[in-house]
């Protein structure tokens, strides 16, 4: 069955350093892979996803993520942070099927 | 236009009571889906449609019941509620193919009283 590991309950980083938010999976096939991010009393909005090809992927807002294949990672990452980019978020995983499977969430504070 | 939109988005009602969730989505997608937020923000997924058949029902008790319309709705009814299901409810829809992200509407926070 596929799930999804996010480490961290709560990462703390400096507006202007750069920041990583982790992920892992763990499926059976080819992994689709998925970042959302959680504004307080909104929906789920996506962020960026890993299908196939290059292992660093791009996505909104300057978030890119890089997928590991051998450690079976997907981490979110921002070269410089924004307070604005506080919010709860959430990695995904798809493993051909209809089911989206998330992980806990990681809730990001960027300290001014 | 919303992509996806959810009605109401405040529910709060007594025990015992049945209500239902309206969803719908205008992004011409094949499959919808039911999801739960608890309060420790977990989201567990609950059913998923496509094209109208149920084809994802995790474990849920048979107090909910989805419903599908067409392709653009998928309602959840909820009856003998508990103090339980009180959480965020999120609809959400997408292609359906494996590659394709979610669009999840705003929610709808149930409270149970």
């Amino acid at each position: 069955a596929q799930s999804v590991a996010q480490p961290e309950d709560q990462v703390n980083v400096a507006e202007g350093n750069p920041l990583t938010v982790k992920c892992t999976y763990s499926v059976s096939g080819n992994p689709y892979l998925f970042w959302y991010v959680q504004y307080p009393n909104r929906g789920l909005q996506f962020l960026l996803k890993y299908i196939t090809g290059d292992n660093l992927v791009k996505g909104s807002y300057g978030f890119e993520a890089e997928f590991n294949k051998s450690q079976t990672s997907f981490h979110l990452k921002k070269p410089s942070a924004l307070v604005s980019d506080s919010a709860l978020y959430f990695c995904a995983v798809r493993d051909g099927g209809d089911k989206i499977i998330f992980g806990k969430g990681t809730r990001l504070h960027i300290l001014p | 236009d919303t992509a996806v939109s959810q009605t109401p988005k405040y529910l709060v009602t007594q025990m015992g009571n049945d209500k239902s969730i309206k969803c719908e989505q205008n992004l011409g997608h094949d499959t919808m889906y039911w999801y739960k937020q608890d309060s420790k923000k977990f989201l567990k997924i609950m059913f998923s449609y496509n094209n109208k058949e149920l084809i994802i029902n995790e474990t849920v008790p048979n107090r909910f019941s989805p419903k599908s319309p067409d392709k653009a709705h998928l309602n959840l009814h909820i009856n003998s509620l508990e103090l339980g299901d009180s959480a965020v409810y999120f609809c959400a829809s997408s292609q359906g193919v494996s590659s394709s992200e979610a669009f999840f509407g705003q929610g709808t926070r149930l409270t149970v009283v």
